[in-house]
């Protein structure tokens, strides 16, 4: 089955504990990205990743960090996370530009 | 950056009533897509809808990409129907496949 797996669903931290979020995908697909989902303010792009060892920043990268060493896989790190970076966490991918994208499960991260 | 209006914000029905969702765009996309997102949390495709109409039972879609905008038809609601709806659009470009989403139309359905 064609499908985007995030790992852990579910997470509570404290602040300063180094925590990796996984992303993996089983459809060979170029285009990877995170989003996070706040109250208010909907859903805004974290990091993208455009294939192998390509990633840039989106709208909200600070207090982030992604690696893309294998096409199927995109984890995010947060080194040092902190009470602000509480939110629902999304992972998605698509072939490339103007293609269908798929999102992960959601992560429901909180620290405290 | 390109924005998203999704109306109506709310939406209540009695099970068994049709509804029409519609989401405007301010500029050219490549990528329009329609998402429910269950009480889970999760974001279920709906429809990948650039432009043109599509069908998946009692769900439809309609994007005029001429005229910034589409729409979500649902008929027959049920109340598995309820969540949140969103509209998300890419415009390529420097944005490279970002999805711009509306704010959401959150569907309440009654038994």
């Amino acid at each position: 089955e064609a499908q985007v797996t995030q790992n852990p669903r579910y997470l509570i931290t404290v602040t300063g504990k180094k925590l990796t979020v996984t992303c993996s995908q089983n459809m060979n697909h170029e285009y990877m990205s995170w989003y996070r989902q706040d109250p208010g303010l909907g859903l805004r792009q974290i990091y993208y990743s455009m294939n192998v060892e390509v990633t840039d920043k989106g709208d909200v990268p600070e207090g982030y960090k992604v690696s893309r060493k294998e096409k199927r896989n995109f984890p995010l790190i947060l080194e040092s996370p902190s009470p602000n970076q509480t939110s629902l966490y999304f992972c998605a991918s698509s072939f490339g530009v103007g293609t269908e994208a798929f999102f992960g499960q959601g992560t429901r991260l909180t620290v405290v | 950056g390109i924005q998203v209006e999704q109306s109506p914000p709310d939406l209540i029905l009695q099970e068994g009533a049709n509804s029409t969702l519609r989401c405007n765009f301010s500029d050219s996309v490549n990528n329009l897509q329609w998402f429910h997102q269950n009480p889970w949390g999760q974001l279920i495709n709906l429809f990948y809808i650039p432009s043109g109409t599509k069908q998946n039972g009692r769900l439809s879609a309609t994007t005029v990409a001429t005229e910034r905008y589409s729409l979500l038809y649902i008929s027959s609601s049920q109340t598995t129907d309820s969540g949140v709806y969103f509209c998300a659009v890419a415009t390529g470009g420097t944005s490279y496949g970002k999805l711009t989403f509306g704010q959401g139309t959150i569907l309440t359905v009654h038994p």
